[in-house]
């Protein structure tokens, strides 16, 4: 059975600062994907990461991919306020098939 | 714009009542998802569909059916509500060569 799980699940931390929130995974596969989601809304879709050593930025936020240590980071720099919601990651249990697990979501409040 | 559609934002029901929750996507897309999400656990497959008629257990099955008629409408029953199904509800539709799955707003079901 495949485990998906993050850390930290919650995060509260000051603008201007960096942080990594992690997502470990427990079986093979080279798809993962970042989501976002915001209080009373739905998941948007911030990175998909298909291979090996994937990197994708967008703004203040940078996501990689290792699968031989079957780790995803999503890095942020210089935190800003509007980047307070909570992160999903999730692995694509048949290759291509969508078939997600989702990690259990990090909630990140940045702070003035 | 991909929009996927979800039938009510808010339902109560009682205990034992049928529910329906419907979810229409407008991308013609092939695939269609029903998750439910709680807090701490992250997000459950509870069905999948690859194609009209088709359907695939998740995760979290019991207690739930779905129907796939047509291409863009997928639909989640509850054929006796019980309170432990009280939850945020996502419907989601992907792709597969895209890679990326589109959420619905969620139907946040309350069974008392």
């Amino acid at each position: 059975e495949l485990k998906v799980e993050q850390n930290p699940l919650f995060l509260s931390m000051q603008e201007g600062k960096n942080y990594t929130i992690y997502c470990n995974y427990s079986t093979t596969s080279d798809r993962l994907y970042w989501y976002r989601q915001d209080p009373g809304k739905s998941l948007e879709s911030l990175f998909v990461l298909l291979s090996n050593g994937a990197v994708k930025q967008e703004g203040r936020l940078m996501a990689s991919l290792d699968t031989k240590a079957r780790l995803s980071t999503l890095h942020i720099t210089a935190a800003v306020h509007d980047l307070s919601a909570t992160y999903f990651c999730a692995v694509d249990l048949r290759q291509g098939a969508q078939k997600l697990v989702f990690g259990q979501g990090t909630r990140l409040t940045i702070n003035p | 714009d991909v929009k996927v559609t979800q039938s009510s934002r808010y339902l109560v029901k009682r205990t034992g009542e049928k529910v329906f929750l419907e979810c229409v996507q407008d991308m013609d897309h092939e695939n269609m998802f029903w998750y439910r999400q709680d807090p701490g656990l992250g997000l459950r497959l509870i069905y999948f569909s690859y194609d009209v008629k088709m359907k695939e257990k998740g995760d979290i099955p019991e207690g739930y059916s779905v129907s796939r008629e047509k291409k863009e409408r997928f639909s989640l029953i509850l054929e006796s509500a019980s309170t432990n199904q009280t939850s945020m509800y996502l419907c989601a539709s992907g792709a597969p060569i895209k890679n990326i799955q589109y959420f619905g707003a969620g139907t946040r079901l309350s069974v008392l």
